[in-house]
């Protein structure tokens, strides 16, 4: 069975300060693995997405993520916040059978 | 392209009444997806359909849940009866394939009252 498990519910960091939101999968088969970031009233917007090629993926607004296929892992990473980045994220995989998304992570900016 | 189209974007109606989601993939999407998003069970996958053919539907919470997709352009979701505990953010989603990412609609807020 594949699933999604997104470690922190809740994340408050400073402006300015980096920021890492985890994301780990159990999957049988290979995955293609999305962070999706949405804001208050609106849909998921796309923040990046490993498909194939290099483990580092770099995605907008300033964020990146790194494919650890041993550690089946996929963490979110961000060198410096911005007060705009306060959003949920939701980590998701496919398994070329269907999306599977994390439970979220809300990420507090403080000024 | 527009994007995925949901309406309405907001609905509220009375417990035992029937409602209808709408959702307008976009164009050339072979998948179409509904999810529906709560504060208790975060994001939850209802049903897809690939080429209009409903593939997954074990998410359906319930037989008052039923969705359609008549053609490759449109789909709808409803609930009939609706109940207080169906009130939440439902979403439509569409993809080319399952090799990339899926591409949300701005959802469907619903409260029964």
């Amino acid at each position: 069975a594949q699933s999604v498990t997104q470690l922190d519910s809740q994340v408050p960091v400073f402006e300015e300060a980096p920021v890492e939101l985890r994301c780990n999968y159990s999957s049988s088969v290979s995955v293609y693995l999305f962070w999706y970031v949405q804001y208050p009233n609106q849909g998921l917007q796309l923040l990046l997405k490993y498909l194939s090629g290099s483990t580092l993926v770099k995605g907008i607004n300033g964020f990146e993520a790194e494919f650890n296929k041993s550690q089946t892992s996929f963490h979110l990473r961000k060198p410096s916040v911005h007060i705009s980045d306060t959003a949920e994220y939701f980590c998701a995989v496919n398994t070329g059978n269907q999306f599977y998304f994390g439970t979220g992570t809300s990420l507090t900016v403080i000024p | 392209d527009a994007g995925v189209i949901q309406s309405p974007r907001h609905e509220v109606t009375e417990m035992g009444q029937e409602v209808t989601l709408r959702c307008k993939p976009i164009s050339g999407h072979d998948y179409l997806f509904w999810y529906r998003q709560t504060m208790m069970r975060g994001l939850e996958l209802l049903i897809y359909f690939n080429n209009n053919v409903p593939i997954d539907d074990s998410g359906m919470p319930e037989d008052r849940f039923s969705a359609k997709m008549p053609n490759a352009s449109f789909s709808t979701l409803k609930i009939q009866p609706s109940e207080p505990r169906d009130s939440a953010v439902y979403f439509c989603a569409s993809s080319p394939n399952l090799n990339t990412e899926a591409f949300f609609g701005q959802g469907t807020r619903l409260t029964v009252v």
